[in-house]
């Protein structure tokens, strides 16, 4: 199996602010990985899959890199909808896992 | 419009069995694998099984390996989840995720979820 570790577990940013969110997985996943955000009382939002390519209809605020075993999501300038859980997922190998999850909260 | 609604839950004894529904719509589900995945209360999302366009591919989490059997019936536009011996662990928020492909990639939609709750 294929363990994602995300970091760090909390972010504290401020609305305008940059945020990079950390995946590393285990074993490569080559760029098989995406990226999603959760808020409380809704269904996931996929944001990034394949490591780099935004979802339709996902701001170009949104941006995901890298490949093999290391990702970065980054958010270029936070706005207050921004606020949440964001979870990395890889589909390289079943069982398909998911990151512990990062929250994402206001400053 | 993609929709994607969940039933079935509910409060149920250790042990006991449950069958989990998924009713779909807006999209042609022959076309796309489709998978389970839960959320534990205060914990993250966990992918529970999945299962490809044709069922020729099927997988579980080992948490659930043995207990759990996903099925699809593409003709009513249904995905399933048969839940047996089931544990106090087990209790989460059950979500129905629709593929972006035929064969098991990212999650592009997912319904509201339905509840699931293991005690006695």
């Amino acid at each position: 199996e294929t363990v994602l570790t995300q970091s760090p577990a909390t972010l504290s940013l401020s609305p305008g602010e940059r945020a990079t969110l950390s995946c590393r997985a285990s074993q490569s996943v080559d760029t098989y990985l995406a990226w999603y955000q959760h808020k409380p009382g809704q269904a996931p939002r996929l944001l990034i899959y394949e490591a780099s390519k935004r979802a339709t209809g996902i701001p170009a605020r949104f941006s995901g890199s890298g490949s093999g075993t290391d990702f970065t999501l980054t958010i270029s300038s936070l706005e207050p909808e921004d606020f949440a859980v964001y979870y990395c997922q890889q589909r390289n190998t079943w069982p398909i896992t998911f990151g512990q999850g990062t929250r994402l909260e206001i400053k | 419009e993609v929709q994607l609604v969940e039933s079935g839950g509910g409060l149920v004894q250790p042990g006991r069995s449950l069958r989990l529904s998924c009713a779909a719509s807006g999209f042609i589900l022959d076309d796309y694998a489709m998978h389970w995945v839960r959320q534990t209360p205060g914990k993250g999302l966990e992918w529970v099984s999945g299962i490809t366009w044709n069922s020729g591919t099927v997988g579980y989490a080992d948490s659930v390996k043995g207990r759990f059997t996903i099925s699809r019936d593409n003709t009513k536009n249904s995905l399933y989840l048969q839940m047996n011996s089931l544990r106090p662990e087990d209790t989460a928020l059950y979500y129905c995720a629709k593929d972006m492909r035929s064969f098991g990639d990212s999650f592009n939609y997912w319904g509201q979820g339905t509840p699931v709750t293991v005690s006695s």
